[in-house]
């Protein structure tokens, strides 16, 4: 398996940018988790879907943050308008279950100019 | 409030000693403590997964320990290769609610040196 797949790997955009994340979940993992990572606020988990379906959002920041999953193999993070506040390191994660094991991607770097 | 402290922040070694790095929390009742490794660069990888009954666990070079009652952890390092330089991370599941009540420490930044 490819384990957790993210793309881009690094991403630069001036502030007011759209900026697209997307994530490839491992086959078979029915929980998939977007964290944002910071020096100052370390790992943070924004939102959470248990089989396509967004179970909590609570951590997203702001409205201009929003995260789908149309499918089980696919899912996306987006930010709109960008701000230079939103530069991090963005992972996506899966896991057979919300509270099992967690895989963790590359992450994605975002730096907002 | 659900924390988790790791010490110290930073570790400087020389390849082949041990280390030990420290993780307290307050979450009560917890599910399960887990020990992460983070690469440069990279996501973190699961070293350990201990339930509240189990009191050690190993893999290969790295032993973890769990005392419940002083809700203490530890992770143990022994003869430290340059690869083992990374950002150890301590997460704790609490035993109900969602995947939101994870709460990760901060890391402790582990750089061994030749």
């Amino acid at each position: 398996d490819a384990g957790v797949i993210q793309s881009p790997r690094h991403e630069v955009t001036e502030m007011g940018q759209e900026v697209t994340l997307r994530c490839k979940p491992i086959s078979g993992h029915n929980s998939l988790f977007w964290y944002r990572q910071t020096m100052m606020r370390g790992l943070e988990l924004l939102i959470y879907f248990n089989n396509n379906v967004p179970i909590d959002d609570s951590g997203m920041p702001e409205d201009r943050f929003s995260a789908k999953m149309p499918n089980a193999s696919f899912s996306t993070l987006k930010i709109q308008p960008s701000e230079p506040r939103d530069s991090a390191v963005y992972f996506c994660a899966s896991s057979p279950g919300s509270y099992n094991e967690q895989f963790f991607g590359p992450g994605t770097r975002l730096t907002v100019l | 409030k659900n924390q988790v402290e790791q010490s110290p922040q930073s570790l400087i070694i020389l390849e082949g000693k041990n280390c030990t790095l420290q993780c307290n929390y307050t979450v009560s009742p917890f599910s399960n403590l887990r020990w992460y490794k983070q690469d440069t660069g990279r996501g973190p990888v699961s070293l350990t997964i201990m339930t509240f009954s189990e009191n050690t666990k190993s893999n290969g070079r790295y032993t973890a320990t769990l005392d419940a009652d002083t809700k203490q952890s530890s992770l143990h390092i022994t003869a430290s290769q340059l690869s083992d330089s990374a950002s150890y991370i301590c997460v704790v599941s609490p035993l109900s609610g969602s995947a939101r009540q994870l709460t990760f420490g901060s890391g402790t930044q582990l750089t061994v040196l030749p």
